[in-house]
């Protein structure tokens, strides 16, 4: 079945800068990635995805990028304000699953 | 207007009593997911109904039995809790033909 890596688990940048998650998954035929922001005691939200066939999306101070060669896709976030600091979740769907599987998550922390 | 909502938020008991987690959707969704988030924040599917039909079951002990009695409700029982099963429990959904997932705000399960 699909395994999908998430890294780093944690992360500390300055405000202003940029944040690079990233995320492996093992099985091709995946053809559906989204991220989810779950901030502390909250519910997962949707903030951006990205379907197979497209290799970049972006939306505001987010993008994802996907390369299906490599099997890994990363979420960017550029500018980073305070209100970014939360938990983030990659996910894959297999082609086919009624199911997403997660990454572990990364907790990233937006310092003044 | 909540388009994932879940009862109770918070939910304290003891060990071996038994207890129900429900969710709804106003979305019109299709498919229904349950998860468990455990203190390590990973999210792990446990449940999914599709109009009213179990389409997965993952390796959850069978004290945990879901219930949907129309495509907009899936509750949640849990029988003889023990400590493992704290946890925060969310509901999600997803519509017919879409990918995106939307969640609920979480039930956090306390058993002492």
């Amino acid at each position: 079945g699909e395994n999908v890596e998430q890294h780093p688990s944690t992360l500390s940048v300055q405000e202003g800068d940029s944040a690079v998650i990233k995320c492996t998954y093992s099985d091709s035929a995946s053809n559906y990635f989204p991220w989810y922001k779950q901030e502390l005691g909250k519910r997962p939200q949707l903030i951006i995805d990205i379907r197979s066939n497209v290799g970049e999306k972006k939306d505001q101070r987010i993008a994802v990028t996907l390369n299906k060669t490599a099997k890994h896709f990363s979420l960017h976030i550029t500018e980073t304000q305070p209100e970014d600091s939360a938990v983030y979740f990659c996910a894959a769907r297999p082609q086919g699953a009624q199911k997403l599987v997660f990454g572990q998550g990364t907790r990233l922390t937006i310092n003044p | 207007d909540t388009a994932v909502s879940q009862t109770p938020k918070y939910l304290v008991t003891q060990m071996g009593n038994d207890k129900s987690i429900k969710c709804e959707q106003n979305l019109g969704h299709d498919t229904m997911y349950w998860y468990k988030q455990d203190s390590k924040k990973f999210l792990k599917i446990m449940f999914s109904y599709n109009n009213k039909e179990l389409i997965i079951n993952e390796t959850v002990p069978n004290r945990f039995s879901p219930k949907s009695p129309d495509k907009a409700h899936l509750n949640l029982h849990i029988n003889s809790l023990e400590l493992g099963d704290s946890a925060v429990y969310f509901c999600a959904s997803r519509g017919y033909a879409f990918y995106e997932q939307y969640f609920g705000p979480g039930t956090r399960l306390t058993v002492t």
